[in-house]
């Protein structure tokens, strides 16, 4: 069974760079892409960025800029750091397996209230 | 890249059958069979529903059903069922390699 576990900061102040790490267990971390998700408090889902196994990546254009996403095939891990942090970042984070390849995320990580307040 | 079109909101009555509507462009919805859809219940994780435009992931129950006209791509529930009040969102593959999701519909269970 698959399994996403993300860990990172739940609370920065603006301007501080967010760091956020999901490792993988139960499946190999070839052959798919893997995803960071975000849902501000009473809002939507906005699709964040995704990697895979090689480290090629993409990104959500409106986020390009402040995004940058890494992946450590030796431990199943893959992360998400996102600079500048203002309020409007404030959100649950989640991982995810799938995004452009898989075109499906199927399966997700538990989610992490990251606020942003100075 | 612009959200998907969803309702905020869609109600019905336990066995009935609703629709939810997720409207893109020939850049998303339109161009690719690569529609998925997703439930989340309040606080919790959201879970795939409907992947492809029509398949159900294993243990999804064959009430939910997915299809897709042009550039809009819907959602049945058929049987409705209280447990099936949630949040609802769609997503599709986009022609620049990225994923772009639905606003969001809110199912109210009458």
């Amino acid at each position: 069974q698959v399994q996403l576990q993300q860990w990172g900061a739940g609370r920065l102040k603006p301007s501080e760079t967010l760091s956020l790490t999901c490792s993988v267990f139960g499946e190999s971390f070839s052959g798919y892409y893997w995803s960071w998700i975000r849902q501000p408090p009473g809002k939507g889902l906005e699709w964040i960025a995704e990697i895979n196994h090689i480290g090629n990546n993409n990104y959500n254009p409106s986020l390009k800029t402040r995004a940058s996403m890494s992946v450590d095939t030796s431990k199943n891990q893959f992360s998400l750091k996102l600079s500048s942090m203002t309020a409007a970042d404030t959100a649950v984070y989640y991982c995810g397996r799938g995004g452009t390849w898989p075109t499906k995320i199927d399966y997700w990580g538990q989610g992490i209230l990251v606020t942003v307040s100075s | 890249q612009s959200a998907l079109t969803q309702p905020a909101s869609v109600s019905g009555s336990p066995g009935q059958s609703i629709i939810i509507s997720c409207t893109g462009t020939s850049r998303d919805v339109g161009g690719y069979d690569y529609v998925s859809w997703y439930q989340q219940h309040p606080g919790k994780v959201p879970k795939l529903m409907i992947y492809e435009v029509n398949n159900r992931p294993s243990g999804v129950s064959n009430r939910f059903s997915g299809s897709k006209s042009g550039n809009t791509a819907s959602l049945t529930i058929s049987g409705l069922q209280a447990e099936d009040e949630a949040d609802y969102y769609c997503s599709s593959f986009t022609s620049v390699s990225t994923v772009v999701f639905g606003g969001g519909t809110r199912l109210t269970v009458l």
